[in-house]
């Protein structure tokens, strides 16, 4: 059974901080990988993908990404309250399952003003 | 562009009852995608079709629940006959293609079996 775990939070940090969300996987034979953002009641949206070990930056966003630890993360900078929401980390399947996207249950975040 | 249509958005329905959710992918996209949300279970994938063809449909869980995709650009979810624990929002989402193309949900059909 594919697994990505991920804390269900909620992980609340103060305005302006760096908010730190990560994620596992069982699949070792993953290659992509990607983070979803979902406010409360809406589907969820892209944020970013990252197909290679190490980081990539999108504005404030940056995904890293360590295959060897079977690990994902996302940290986002000077955190907004705009960027409250449930954030779904999900991981793309291969050979057979290659398509199927298996998702986290989230990791609610909460900024404070 | 229109993103991904369903509809209805809300459908409320009795145990016992047929219950048909539709699907209209972004135009030009040849891979869609049904997915089922509960705070239990999280989100979780159904079926997926490629160039109208059934891929995976392990996640289908039993046979009270199909899909169909008669063309490019509708599909059908169909639960028959509803039970209380089918209660969830139902997601549909498109992708270019199948393999690695980022997915866009659409806006989700909220069923409550009552």
């Amino acid at each position: 059974q594919k697994e990505v775990e991920q804390n269900s939070g909620p992980l609340s940090v103060p305005e302006g901080a760096i908010a730190s969300l990560n994620c596992t996987y069982s699949d070792r034979g993953s290659q992509s990988f990607f983070w979803y953002r979902q406010y409360s009641g809406k589907s969820p949206e892209l944020i970013m993908f990252i197909y290679s070990n190490g980081d990539k930056e999108d504005g404030r966003f940056t995904a890293q990404l360590n295959k060897a630890s079977q690990y994902v993360s996302l940290l986002i900078r000077d955190s907004q309250p705009s960027d409250s929401a449930t954030y779904l980390c999900a991981v793309m399947g291969y050979g057979g399952s290659q398509g199927n996207l298996i998702f986290g249950k989230g990791t609610k975040l909460s900024v404070k003003p | 562009d229109a993103g991904v249509i369903q509809s209805p958005r809300h459908e409320v329905t009795e145990m016992g009852q047929e219950v048909t959710l539709r699907c209209k992918p972004i135009s030009g996209h040849n891979s869609l995608f049904w997915y089922r949300q509960t705070m239990m279970r999280g989100l979780e994938l159904l079926i997926y079709f490629n160039n109208n063809v059934p891929i995976d449909d392990s996640g289908m869980p039993e046979d009270r629940f199909s899909a169909k995709m008669p063309n490019a650009s509708f599909s059908t979810l169909k639960i028959q006959p509803s039970e209380p624990r089918d209660s969830a929002v139902y997601f549909c989402a498109s992708s270019k293609s199948g393999t690695g193309d980022t997915q866009y949900f659409g806006p989700g059909t909220r069923l409550t079996v009552l």
